[in-house]
């Protein structure tokens, strides 16, 4: 079982600010990193699927990187909304399979 | 369009008692996996199923067993419930099972057992 770490567990966001957290992977046998939103009594919905080292996706205001050869990414969200407040979590792919993290909760505050 | 719903939502069980959480979803996806979530820890996969009539045992299986007689349908019973099993258990389907495969997630099932 791989250890795909989430930090910080959890941050408070002034409503305007812009944060990021990382997710750490094991960088050997890498195959793809995927970032879930995970809100409040919903369903976790798919945001990335990130494969190349230098990967840099973006939706909205919700943008991450990949770094394969350190085994990182990062997951930065720009000018946040109450809306933005969710657990993000990252998954790395193992033997076919999604390995989670615990996730990274924000709470943006109005 | 559905996508993937679970059933019930919410359910308190006694220690001992058996119960079947069934998972259905209308997207036509080959693979199904059952998860649990614990406060603190990430999502792990309990089983899976590559197909109609297929199951596999993921990370955590002890005390679970699943069936997967439609290709629609995956459901995971507890036999007997502990309350260790305590969790909130989140099925999901993909059409594939490759790197870049995007699962999908139901809503989530809220079991306490007592």
């Amino acid at each position: 079982i791989l250890n795909v770490e989430q930090s910080p567990q959890s941050l408070h966001v002034q409503e305007g600010d812009s944060t990021n957290f990382t997710c750490s992977f094991p960088s050997s046998n890498f195959y793809a990193l995927h970032w879930y939103r995970w809100e409040t009594a919903k369903s976790p919905e798919a945001l990335f699927v990130m494969t190349l080292n230098g990967d840099e996706k973006k939706k909205g205001r919700i943008s991450a990187t990949l770094n394969t050869k350190e085994g990182y990414s990062y997951l930065y969200i720009k000018g946040s909304q109450p809306e933005d407040s969710a657990t993000y979590l990252c998954a790395f792919i193992d033997d076919y399979k999604l390995s989670f993290g615990a996730g990274t909760t924000v709470t943006v505050r109005a | 369009n559905a996508g993937v719903t679970q059933t019930p939502k919410f359910r308190v069980l006694k220690t001992g008692q058996s119960m079947t959480l069934l998972c259905a979803q209308d997207m036509n996806h080959e693979y199904m996996y059952w998860y649990r979530q614990d406060p603190g820890m990430g999502l792990r996969l309990i089983h899976y199923s590559v197909g109609e009539g297929t199951t596999a045992k993921g990370e955590v299986p002890d005390g679970y067993n699943v069936s997967r007689l439609k290709k629609q349908n995956f459901l995971l019973g507890l036999e007997s419930a502990a309350p260790s099993q305590t969790s909130v258990y989140f099925c999901a389907s993909s059409m594939g099972q490759g790197a870049t495969d995007t699962q999908y997630f139901g809503p989530g099932t809220r079991l306490t057992v007592l």
